[in-house]
This record gives C-alpha cells, structure tokens and sequence, in this order.
C-alpha cells in the first residue's frame, strides 16, 4: 500500500536536546511538507521541499532544519534552539503535477514531548 | 495572503441528526478548498476537496460541502451523524507555489456526538 510512515509515533526529549523525526513516504511525490499542530492553533507550515536537495522555509521554521537527500525521506530535526518544542508533528507529499500538487497526503503524526 | 475561519471551536450533536460545519475563506483567486478530519491522535484524512466545476462536492464517508463564492464560504454538511463521526475537522485553502502548494488550515472544529 502507498502512503506516509512517521517515526516513531511518541518521542520524549530532554531540553537543550536536538532530536530528528522521520518521515518516509512510498507514493513518488515530488513534494514534502512539515507541519506543527497545536491545540487551538490548527496547522502551521514549518518547512517544504518541492524536489530533492532543495527546501523552503515555512511560516514557523525557527529552531527546525531539514534535509532532502532522498526522494522518499524527509527529517525533520528539532534543535534546542526551538524553545515550545512539545506539540503534535505531521508530515505530508504532494505530487507536481497539474493540479494534483494541490492536494496533500498526511502520514499518522509524531507526538513530541520534552521533558 | 489566503486565511480561513472556522467560526465554530467545538459542535455537539446527537447521533442520527444533521450537521453542518462552517469555513470562511479569504483567497484573492479561484480557491482550491478541502475538509480533513481528524481523530484523536492520529492524521488528516481528506474527506472532499473543490478545485471546479460543479459547487456541491460529495465525499467520503456521506460528507458534502457546497462552494459559494458570493459568501466566501464551503461548509460541511452530513444529513445523519454516526457516532464515528466524533472527530476534529479541518477546512483548507490550497495554492500552487511551483511544483508545491501552500495550505492554510482553519483551526478546526471538534465534533462531539451524543448517543
């Protein structure tokens, strides 16, 4: 079956910690996205990848870094730099082409905890 | 820049009653809009989604929403509510941006379901 695998599902850090969520996805999308969840606060784009090697910061990407190496990978590495780390993560692909790119596919999300 | 409003935080509704879910959009273009739902912990799955054409869209689950673009509106309705529809439900704003898209999310309407 197609679709997106995050891991792990729960991750427990401790302050001044960086720590690196996956996000894995099998349906030869193009595109990559982060995005943090808070209560209240819907969805906020963290940061993007619209092809392999090259990303874009999103409206929340202070504290986070990514890499694109591979076509089906995208981490997500939270830094000590990121000072309200603990919130709920979600990751998502869209393909490029026509208006496909426009719909996103969401993977089952990483609760981030810090400690 | 594109925003949306779900005016309604959290809806109750006994079981086998209608519902409708409400989402304001401001887009300076023709909108591409969908609804997620998500339940507790878990990811967004796409329910219906607007790119053209006809104004009432079906989607999964006996879920529609219709487009009005006088109102800037695409509510959510469903004419029977099962208690498997206790989730959260998010309604979005989509835009290209290249081989990406952007989307702007509401900040959701938690869906509560009385028996």
């Amino acid at each position: 079956d197609g679709g997106i695998t995050q891991s792990p599902k729960y991750l427990f850090r401790k302050e001044g910690q960086n720590v690196t969520l996956s996000c894995e996805q099998n349906l030869n999308h193009d595109a990559m996205y982060w995005y943090r969840q808070d209560p209240g606060q819907g969805l906020r784009l963290i940061y993007y990848s619209q092809i392999v090697n090259d990303f874009q910061k999103g409206d929340i990407a202070e504290g986070y870094s990514v890499s694109r190496e591979k076509k089906e990978s995208f981490p997500l590495t939270v830094t000590s730099a990121q000072k309200n780390p603990t919130a709920f993560y979600l990751c998502a692909s869209s393909d490029s082409k026509g208006l496909a790119q426009v719909e996103q596919f969401f993977g089952p999300g990483t609760r981030l905890t810090v400690l | 820049a594109q925003s949306v409003t779900q005016p309604d935080i959290h809806i109750t509704v006994s079981e086998g009653a209608s519902l409708e879910l409400r989402c304001n959009y401001s887009y300076g273009a023709t909108p591409y809009l969908f609804w997620y739902v998500q339940s507790p912990g878990q990811g967004l799955q796409l329910l219906l989604k607007y790119f053209s054409g006809d104004t009432l869209v079906q989607g999964i689950k006996g879920f529609e929403a219709e487009f009005k673009r006088s109102q800037s509106s695409f509510n959510l309705r469903k004419p029977s509510v099962h208690w498997s529809d206790a989730a959260e439900y998010f309604c979005a704003v989509g835009a290209n941006t290249g081989t990406a898209s952007k989307l702007t999310f509401g900040t959701g309407t938690r869906l509560q379901v009385t028996l």
